[in-house]
């Protein structure tokens, strides 16, 4: 068990450029989360997987933001068009099953949009 | 909504000293309260887990304690030291239609611990 793991770990992209993140969640969590946070600030919820199918998306995801968990394992998350409000942390979680669980959190992509 | 404030938003202490750092939510309907430290530029790192019906979870130094009822959590850091310092967030566990354990953050207390 190697915890969450997210790529890359720092992104550098111009304004209007297409960006993808992966995260690889615990091999046994069948849940999945994103969260953006910008500094200074606690994380946002932005959507939620349970196994391969997207659940919950919060209105933050607006419909330049897309992701996908095709096989239940491994998630991406791809920013079209990004814009410099863009720029933050984004972080993945991912939790075995309980709702009472705790997540568990990757250190996280910072993109910074130029 | 649900909204979770943290106070204070900054704090310096010398080393040694305990310290209690305090969380308040809105809306008392949660499945639970986490707090989570957060070092600069990293992830976060789980430190206790309260489920809505506990009082209180220790670990080590730390004890949380959990008033549900009236939205109330402190963190406790006994005999605080250097490698305590970091952002400490608070938050809570609120419901998706689709299960899961949606988390509402509040903005952190960035704690420095002094020699």
């Amino acid at each position: 068990d190697t915890g969450v793991s997210q790529n890359p770990r720092h992104k550098i992209t111009k304004r209007g450029q297409n960006v993808t993140f992966r995260c690889d969640p615990i091999s046994e969590h069948n849940r999945l989360y994103w969260y953006r946070q910008t500094l200074g600030q606690g994380p946002e919820f932005l959507t939620y997987f349970q196994n391969e199918a997207q659940l919950e998306k919060s209105r933050l995801l607006s419909d330049r933001f897309s992701a996908e968990r095709p096989k239940g394992s491994f998630s991406t998350l791809e920013i079209q068009r990004t814009e410099q409000g863009d720029s933050a942390m984004y972080l993945c979680a991912s939790s075995q099953g309980a709702s009472n669980e705790k997540l568990f959190f990757g250190s996280g992509t910072q993109l910074s949009v130029l | 909504k649900q909204e979770v404030t943290q106070i204070p938003a900054a704090l310096s202490v010398p080393e040694g000293e305990n310290l209690v750092l305090n969380c308040s939510f809105t809306d008392s309907a949660i499945y639970n309260l986490q707090w989570f430290r957060q070092d600069p530029g990293k992830g976060l790192t789980s430190l206790l887990l309260i489920q809505s019906s506990q009082r209180e979870q220790t670990s080590g130094r730390l004890n949380a304690s959990l008033d549900k009822s009236s939205g109330r959590s402190t963190l406790y850091i006994a005999a605080s030291q250097p490698g305590d310092s970091a952002t400490y967030l608070c938050a809570v566990s609120g419901f998706f239609t689709g299960g899961g354990n949606k988390l509402t953050f509040g903005t952190g207390t960035q704690l420095k611990v002094e020699l």
